[in-house]
């Protein structure tokens, strides 16, 4: 149990164009979502944390007009990429839990790698 | 918010040894800490995770240790295998997670 799926694994794309991710929790119903970037050899970095039916919270420095999250049901979340450019390349990670609580396990995606020419 | 530190950013163990990696928290209400398991270009596995009502949880060749008064935690992996190299990343959770910077594991046979 508790799968999560992201759409497309893997996208490459022009610059300045848009560019959507899913996350799906296949087998669960995910109150919480959570959208992290990867750069190579780093650590994961939080972007978003997203709550069904409401709006996401941006971290620090993470532009809302240019990652646009939509939670719109407790089984899917959408991160879009707008007017993507080179330095948005990143592995794209969401992950997602169960209730609010924040001792409950994160369920993790399999990842999107995104590549901006 | 929450800052957390992992030390150290690489390890090499002969297999069969130990490997322990170590993080710090800055946070004391961060009440969830989570360790992930990550090969490269894979998504992070959990291997195990321990709450702050629990000071040591164990499963099989891996343990984990909470220090709540210095807000520390350890993995220990026994036995190590040369399937255990991989990158190793810790995190702390009060509403959201934050993740250590990882530690890369390599176990040479």
């Amino acid at each position: 149990g508790a799968v999560v799926s992201q759409h497309p694994s893997w996208v490459i794309c022009k610059s300045g164009t848009s560019v959507k991710i899913e996350c799906r929790s296949l087998d669960f119903q995910a109150t919480t979502m959570f959208w992290y970037r990867q750069f190579p050899k780093q650590s994961l970095m939080l972007m978003a944390t997203s709550n069904e039916g409401s709006k996401a919270t941006y971290e620090q420095g993470v532009e809302k007009d240019k990652f646009l999250i939509n939670h719109a049901s407790l089984t899917l979340s959408t991160l879009t990429v707008t007017s993507a450019h080179p330095e948005d390349s990143s592995f794209y990670i969401c992950s997602a839990r169960v209730s609010e609580t924040s001792t409950d396990t994160q369920y993790f995606g399999p990842g999107t790698r995104l590549t901006v020419l | 918010g929450e800052n957390v530190e992992q030390h150290p950013s690489t390890l090499s163990v002969q297999e069969g040894d130990s490997a322990v990696i170590k993080c710090t928290y800055s946070d004391s209400a961060s009440n969830y800490f989570p360790w992930y398991k990550q090969e490269l270009g894979k998504r992070p596995q959990l291997i195990i995770d321990i709450r702050s009502n629990v000071g040591e949880k164990k499963d099989q060749r891996i343990a984990v240790t909470l220090n709540k008064t210095a807000k520390h935690f350890s993995l220990h992996i026994t036995e190590t295998q040369p399937e255990d190299s991989a990158v190793y990343f810790c995190a702390a959770s009060i509403n959201d997670m934050r993740f250590g910077a990882g530690t890369r594991l390599t176990v040479k046979p």
